[in-house]
């Protein structure tokens, strides 16, 4: 069983610039999350996806982070425009759907952004 | 607010045992889980503890002190791959399912 993908692995822009990160959960996962860890820091929620309706979204920094999930499959997040503190390592985790509170969640490598 | 502490950085000797901290202060409890990542690589599961009490699987080990707002993760016959970050992560009641995290453990294993 494939696990969870992310494209791209690294991404060099320069501030004002957008990027579109993608997430790929592992199939037949209803849930899916994006974290973000900034060097030095610990990895902090940004957002969390039901299928494709967004059921938190409260560690969304602000509103040039636009995050998508058509079809309940795969995610993309959108940063427009960068900035350079957005730099850091985003990662996406997907879970099955809760039944017993055990809910893992399986982590892609994540994509390393570095704003310039 | 939302704390989880865990010491930065461990060393330990082959074929010894390590045991690594976390203490969180948080709005609520539903469980904690314990992760390792290597270097570049994505975060893997390792434990699970919503109960007091010590959960074993293999050489790996967490224990967890609701009362005590306490977890430790430990690791015996330690081997050169066990070289990682170990990284807590609670998951608070009311916060839809999302994990807090400690900033993580890095454990330098040494032959």
């Amino acid at each position: 069983e494939a696990g969870v993908t992310q494209f791209p692995s690294h991404s060099v822009i320069e501030k004002g610039q957008t990027v579109t990160l993608r997430c790929d959960p592992i199939s037949g996962h209803d849930n899916l999350y994006w974290y973000r860890r900034v060097m030095g820091k610990e990895i902090k929620f940004l957002l969390h996806f039901v299928k494709e309706s967004k059921q938190d979204e409260s560690g969304m920094p602000n509103n040039r982070f636009l995050a998508e999930r058509t079809g309940g499959t795969y995610s993309t997040l959108k940063v427009q425009p960068a900035e350079l503190e957005d730099s850091g390592v985003y990662f996406c985790a997907s879970s099955q759907e809760r039944t017993s509170g055990r809910e893992t969640q399986y982590f892609g490598p994540g994509t390393r952004l570095l704003v310039l | 607010g939302q704390n989880i502490d865990q010491p930065t950085e461990m060393t330990a000797t082959e074929g010894a045992i390590v045991q690594i901290n976390c203490t969180y202060q948080t709005s609520g409890f539903n469980g904690l889980f314990w992760y390792q990542q290597h270097a570049g690589e994505a975060p893997t599961f390792l434990s699970y503890n919503v109960l007091d009490g010590l959960e074993e699987k293999g050489r790996f080990s967490s224990f967890l002190s609701r009362s005590k707002g306490y977890s430790y993760l430990l690791l015996k016959e330690l081997q050169m791959k066990d070289s990682a970050s170990y990284l807590c992560a609670v998951r608070a009641p009311g916060s839809n399912y999302q994990l807090i995290w400690g900033a993580g453990t890095k454990l330098i294993i040494k032959p």
